[in-house]
């Protein structure tokens, strides 16, 4: 079992609609990224969050530490949304890992059809 | 612009081939990372570097070696290349070991096709 998780795999929506792509994870971790690679792209980091709530424009990042989740949210979804979003665990040290090493998850991919 | 550069974005080798994958940052940041990504498999941490003059390897570290050369760049060998290494490959870098102060960055990644 992967230590982080993500729902769905694969999510369509329609221009307009509002997303929501979850992240959960069984270590203990410093902090969660939220990444965002376009088809055939690099990979760009949206937030880094270790507590509360990050906004940037459309983009809305949540986490619960206490809960061991995390949310990504798209108000107004666009069509450049189209995306795999990625999340990806900052380990404490003491939770047996380094933190070096982020833990992924296997991705969102996120369509949004005109 | 700031940030991370990989070379070359797209190489096809033979299998027994030998190359090296380039990273250099412009941050000044002290870690480095070299990751694979694979279909269904996610980001998978081959090799980092903490800091200038220390590597380690990560998840995946068999077929592969690394050579931190400075503090600005972070270089990937293959060997003797295999169809198994056939992948996308991302350098990146933070500044302090990924801790909650800050982020990573990533390369435009690198892909690797072994026939």
């Amino acid at each position: 079992k992967n230590e982080v998780e993500q729902s769905p795999q694969n999510l369509t929506a329609q221009e307009g609609e509002f997303i929501t792509i979850n992240c959960s994870y069984s270590v203990g971790i410093s902090a969660l990224h939220w990444l965002q690679q376009h088809p055939g792209g690099g990979i760009v980091s949206l937030f880094m969050l270790s507590s509360g709530k990050k906004k940037h424009g459309r983009l809305i990042a949540t986490i619960n530490i206490q809960e061991k989740h995390s949310s990504l949210h798209i108000t107004a979804s666009h069509p450049r949304d189209s995306a795999v979003y990625i999340c990806a665990a900052i380990p404490l040290p003491n939770s047996g890992g380094s933190n070096y090493k982020l833990t992924f998850g296997k991705g969102t991919l996120l369509t949004v059809n005109p | 612009n700031a940030g991370v550069t990989q070379t070359p974005k797209f190489q096809v080798l033979k299998t027994g081939q030998s190359m090296t994958l380039q990273c250099a940052q412009d941050m000044n940041h002290n870690s480095m990372y070299w990751y694979r990504q694979d279909p269904g498999m996610g980001l998978r941490l081959i090799y980092y570097s903490a800091s200038e003059g220390t590597t380690d390897k990560g998840e995946v570290p068999n077929g592969y070696n690394v050579s931190r050369l400075n503090k600005r760049e972070f270089s990937l060998r293959l060997e003797s290349a295999a169809p198994s290494q056939t992948s996308v490959y991302f350098c990146a870098s933070s500044e302090a070991g990924g801790t909650a102060s800050y982020g990573y960055t990533f390369g435009s990644g690198t892909r690797l096709t072994v026939v």
